[in-house]
């Protein structure tokens, strides 16, 4: 079955960096994008950026354009986004979500807090 | 980028009514429109994808139509798992985008 399971949550200050990885099994990692979305606390979803896993093609929010980094391991089937200069609207559950015309299968979410 | 406007904001009705949501886009995408569904703690879940396709496993009471601009999420028939929050997103263009959601709630 296809799942997608992620890091653990974290708490960050502001201006530092956080990883966050997603590690899909069940299917062929290459055949489906990764897409990542959050959610700020009692909000609604916000797109964050989607890599294409065959090339590395990447495509990403204006609102993290430029702090912000997709990776992929094909060796592993794990994805990864890094998030650099947190701020504290930052603060969010991430998921990463397997993607091809929308998401099928999601991540259970990674709550990331920047606080000072 | 293109915005996704969804009304209502809030939609009040009790199990067996018929709920309808709407999602408009700010340019025309054709029908590349997804719907979801979140329930509290939980991540999304996928209900429809090119506005009419149900994905695998939805029940036959969630249904979406529309092209162009003007989108709607009809439910026929409420059950009490239902009440939730539902988005939809676009995928015509990049950035990709949702709208700010539905929240259908018991009245």
């Amino acid at each position: 079955q296809v799942q997608l399971e992620q890091s653990g949550a974290e708490v960050k200050r502001p201006g530092a960096s956080v990883r966050v990885s997603c590690k899909a099994s069940g299917y062929t990692f290459t055949t489906y994008g990764i897409s990542w979305v959050r959610q700020a606390p009692g909000q609604g979803l916000e797109w964050v950026g989607f890599i294409a896993t065959h090339n590395g093609n990447t495509h990403f929010a204006e609102s993290v354009q430029g702090r912000v980094t997709l990776t992929t391991d094909t060796s592993t089937s794990t994805a990864y986004m890094e998030l650099r200069s947190l701020r504290s609207d930052d603060t969010a559950v991430y998921y990463c979500s397997r993607y091809r015309v929308a998401s099928d299968y999601w991540g259970q979410g990674t709550l990331v807090t920047v606080s000072s | 980028e293109i915005v996704l406007t969804q009304s209502p904001a809030t939609l009040s009705l009790s199990p067996g009514e018929r709920a309808t949501l709407s999602c408009r886009a700010s340019q025309t995408i054709s029908n590349f429109l997804a719907w979801y569904q979140q329930r509290p703690g939980q991540a999304p879940r996928l209900l429809i994808s090119d506005a009419s396709n149900r994905d695998t496993g939805i029940p036959a009471r969630f249904s979406g139509r529309g092209s162009g601009t003007d989108f709607t999420l009809t439910i026929s028939s409420l059950e009490p798992e239902d009440f939730a929050v539902y988005y939809c997103q676009q995928r015509s263009n990049w950035p990709l985008t949702f709208g700010g959601g539905t929240r259908v709630e018991m009245k």
